[in-house]
């Protein structure tokens, strides 16, 4: 079965970069790697996926190196409004004619003054 | 736009009593799903549909019913609801488009359902 890890927490101050990798084993070879936010009382929200080596859009970059077991969400510069939990997702390698879709439990990244 | 759609937000039942939740996008996505979210454990897939008239399981099905007859909505029903049922629930649509034959689209969610089930 495909699994992920991420750390639970960390913590940044304003302007910083805050680099969080998420390590997922037996995932699907046809499927993209994606991140998503997730702020208080509301659903997560798409950040950005990607298949192999970088990808970057308006709001962050995503590093995945050629083996894909593991993948790293960078975002650049971050504010206060950038505290939230975040989380990863992939495609489970072993789900035959099932979906299995596996989320990471979450990185709770607190953004300082 | 309104995007991914939830109804009810909030909720309390008594143990035994049965429900439905109900989903609705207009988006004209072909991929819907089912999440349940509780702390700790992250989000965990509860039964998905890929196009009108179609549903699958998902990791953990047990205790729940979903239907698609339209394709805007999809509904999850819970017949006999048990406090382990308490959580909160989201739903989540994607396009179906392939990209070179890769899948696992962005997925779209509403602002969940808060159950407690006593």
């Amino acid at each position: 079965l495909a699994k992920t890890t991420q750390p639970i927490s960390m913590d940044s101050y304003e302007g910083q970069e805050v680099n969080i990798t998420c390590s997922h084993n037996n995932i699907a070879t046809n499927d993209y790697i994606t991140w998503y936010q997730q702020f208080p009382s509301q659903g997560p929200r798409f950040i950005i996926q990607g298949y192999k080596t970088k990808v970057t859009n308006e709001v962050a970059s995503l590093f995945i190196p050629a083996d894909r077991k593991s993948s790293t969400l960078s975002l650049p510069r971050v504010s206060l409004s950038d505290t939230a939990v975040y989380y990863c997702l992939v495609g489970d390698i072993n789900a035959g004619n099932n979906r299995k879709l596996i989320w990471g439990l979450g990185t709770s990244l607190a953004v300082n003054p | 736009n309104a995007g991914v759609t939830q109804t009810p937000k909030f909720r309390v039942l008594k143990t035994g009593q049965s429900m439905t939740l109900l989903c609705a996008q207009d988006m004209n996505h072909e991929y819907m799903y089912w999440y349940r979210q509780d702390p700790g454990m992250g989000l965990r897939l509860i039964h998905y549909s890929v196009g009108e008239g179609t549903t699958a399981k998902g990791e953990v099905p047990d205790g729940y019913n979903v239907s698609r007859l339209k394709k805007q909505n999809f509904l999850l029903g819970l017949e006999s609801a048990a406090p382990s049922q308490t959580s909160v629930y989201f739903c989540a649509s994607s396009p179906t488009y392939r990209d070179r034959g890769k899948s696992n689209q962005p997925q779209h969610f509403g602002d969940g359902t808060r159950l407690s089930i006593l």
